[in-house]
């Protein structure tokens, strides 16, 4: 079946400091895959997207390799603000499921200033 | 990117009463439409799978007796969570694919909707 395991949290990082957080994904078919963020309070937000292997999405800072050899698709972001700290989330979606998402358990960042 | 709108954003109720909660495309027409329960510091959960002019479809362990999902048109999904009760106090979030922009299109979400039974 498809699921996404997503590293724990909560992480802590000061301004400037850089930030990975892993992702990895099992799925039948396949998947796109996907981080959104979440501020306190509100709903996700997409972050960036990834459809095929070895394509890279990128936003506001953060990048993310789609790796099928290692089926992973780590979230990284070479200097943090405070104004990144919010909850991470990683997601798969697969046509052999309906287009269904799944997601990861969140990762909650706060960077200090 | 493409706008799904909930309502209301927080909802206080007292234990017994019912409470419908709306998610609404603004610019796409979405034939399916999903809801999730989300508690503290946790993932998602996807309770149900609302589908335009048809029954939805629910997950494993959720009452749809419960959870009244009804997706009359294709800009508009309700969930009515009755006879509340405190343990049904959450966050619940909606979502919505636009189809017309391709199979591997994102999922846009609803802010959200705090429920707290009282």
């Amino acid at each position: 079946g498809n699921s996404v395991t997503q590293m724990e949290g909560p992480v802590t990082l000061s301004e400037e400091a850089f930030l990975t957080i892993n992702c990895t994904y099992t799925a039948t078919g396949y998947p796109s895959l996907f981080w959104y963020v979440q501020y306190p309070g509100e709903g996700l937000q997409l972050l960036l997207k990834a459809t095929k292997a070895d394509d890279k999405g990128s936003n506001k800072g953060f990048e993310a390799t789609y790796r099928k050899e290692t089926t992973s698709f780590h979230l990284e972001k070479g200097s943090v603000q405070v104004s990144d700290s919010a909850v991470y989330f990683c997601a798969l979606s697969a046509q052999d499921t309906g287009n269904q998402f799944y997601f990861g358990t969140g990762t909650s960042l706060t960077v200090i200033p | 990117g493409a706008v799904v709108s909930q309502h209301p954003s927080w909802v206080i109720c007292k234990s017994g009463t019912s409470v419908k909660i709306e998610c609404r495309s603004l610019d796409f027409q979405a034939t399916t439409m999903f809801w999730y329960r989300q508690f503290p510091k946790q993932s998602l959960m996807l309770m149900a799978t609302s589908n335009e002019g048809s029954k939805a479809t629910y997950e494993q362990g959720v009452e749809k007796d419960k959870f009244l999902i009804n997706h009359a048109s294709l800009t508009l999904s309700t969930l009515t969570v009755t006879s509340a009760h405190p343990e049904d106090s959450s966050f619940y979030i909606c979502s919505a694919r636009d189809w017309a922009r391709g199979m591997n299109t994102e999922a846009f979400f609803g802010q959200g909707t705090r429920l707290t039974v009282v």
